[in-house]
């Protein structure tokens, strides 16, 4: 399974926009990119997903580089909600749905 | 209903008890999953199940025993574990083949 590389921590202020990079130089053609998070004390929950063209939902919005080797979760304006542990995950199509996570951001947002 | 529900929320055991954790989903995923996350650390895959099928175990070891009875229920046994096995055991499902997986709140378990 490719791996990421994300940094151990972040800080944003309430309100800002905030830009979580990943780097996963080894992704194949046929990787999917997928963050989750995990707000304290409770299991992760999905937040986006993308193959090669940027993706938007009510979450986040997802930015893919074109050569695919990074991406950028971008949240537009951070809540003291969105302090957690962001995961970038590169998952193979299969059936299995098998996730391997990597270590994470942690968000702090600053009121 | 998009919630995965897990009992009990804390345990408390011995390395001579049984025990046992409890995951249930009314989504109608086929693709169910154990997870275990250690202290500030990923959470890590222990067993995926399709439709009631143990279809892969990350070379768990055996005092760990999934079980699958029907299509809403997943169940982890626990027999004879170790401290080092204290840790927060979560529960995921999904559609089979689908993209997204949706988590319950876990179980913390304390082994004594």
């Amino acid at each position: 399974d490719a791996k990421t590389t994300q940094p151990n921590s972040m800080e944003s202020n309430e309100e800002e926009p905030v830009h979580l990079p990943c780097n996963h130089s080894t992704i194949s053609g046929t990787d999917y990119i997928h963050w989750y998070r995990q707000l304290p004390s409770q299991g992760p929950e999905y937040v986006i997903h993308g193959l090669t063209s940027n993706v938007n939902n009510r979450m986040a919005s997802l930015a893919i580089a074109e050569d695919r080797k990074s991406s950028t979760l971008i949240l537009h304006r951070a809540t003291l909600r969105d302090a957690a542990v962001y995961y970038c995950i590169l998952r193979r199509p299969s059936n299995t749905g098998k996730l391997i996570f990597g270590q994470g951001t942690t968000l702090q947002v600053k009121p | 209903d998009t919630e995965v529900t897990q009992t009990p929320k804390h345990l408390v055991m011995g390395m001579t008890n049984k025990k046992s954790l409890k995951c249930e989903q009314h989504m109608g995923h086929r693709a169910m999953y154990w997870y275990k996350q250690k202290a500030k650390k990923p959470p890590e895959l222990m067993f995926v199940y399709s439709y009631e099928k143990l279809s892969i175990n990350e070379s768990v070891p055996s005092r760990f025993s999934p079980e699958c009875p029907n299509s809403s229920l997943l169940n982890l046994h626990l027999h004879a574990l170790q401290p080092e096995d204290s840790a927060l055991y979560l529960c995921a499902s999904g559609r089979w083949g689908g993209e997204t997986q949706y988590f319950g709140p876990g179980t913390r378990l304390l082994v004594l």
